[in-house]
């Protein structure tokens, strides 16, 4: 079965530097989430969109933005990176109440 | 605020040993409680859904159970593949985010 796809996998910044997850959900899921786990913590929400429109937020920095595309597809921007961005970022897709998450992108921010 | 405390922190099991998880939970209007196990490194990997008190699910040598206040994992005759960390997460009435616990660690010593 098709899964939470994200890239990349793995991402290496500098300070101040900006980054951008990319996300592509289920098909057929309307609803995409967003949260970040930092070491040895539980994810923590950061926003998500149902039906490319902003639904829920979270914990989310002003200097992070986040949209959702026509095709559902979903991109979080990052701006002016901080050492303690670095985190897992995973996102999820739902058509219904259950999420299922994707293998997430590893920022490292130096 | 949703709270969501699991108990142990970490568990050591032999191969075979049986026991049991803990989720306590307080949210304003229950929507779902779910259980998701994660690897290092790995997205959470959807396990259960849990609606209203009294509801039990299983999965191979998983079961889930479902009070107004806690929910159970129990794992019947572990094996070293079952070990992971488990989450548990609660969704509120009111909104679709996930709130997560610390989790439980697993360890299936063969």
């Amino acid at each position: 079965a098709a899964g939470v796809i994200q890239s990349p996998r793995h991402l290496i910044k500098e300070k101040r530097e900006t980054a951008t997850l990319k996300c592509y959900p289920i098909p057929r899921h309307d609803t995409v989430y967003w949260y970040q786990q930092g070491p040895g913590q539980d994810p923590q929400f950061l926003i998500s969109f149902y039906e490319k429109m902003q639904s829920d937020k979270g914990s989310i920095p002003d200097r992070f933005s986040a949209q959702q595309f026509s095709d559902y597809h979903s991109e979080l921007n990052m701006s002016s990176l901080e050492l303690g961005d670095s985190a897992l970022y995973f996102c999820a897709s739902s058509s219904g109440v259950t999420q299922y998450f994707g293998p997430g992108t590893r920022l490292t921010v130096l | 605020e949703d709270q969501v405390t699991q108990s142990p922190e970490a568990l050591r099991l032999q191969e075979g040993e049986s026991s049991s998880l803990n989720c306590s939970y307080t949210v304003s209007g229950l929507r779902g409680l779910f259980w998701y196990r994660q690897d290092p490194g790995k997205g959470p990997e959807f396990l259960f859904t849990l609606y209203s008190a009294g509801e039990e699910k299983e999965k191979e040598r998983l079961k889930a159970t479902l009070t107004k206040k806690e929910s159970f994992l129990h794992i019947t005759a572990p094996k070293p593949e079952d070990s992971a960390t488990y989450l548990c997460a609660v969704q509120a009435s009111r909104d679709y985010k996930l709130s997560f616990g610390a989790g439980t660690t697993v360890t299936v010593r063969a």
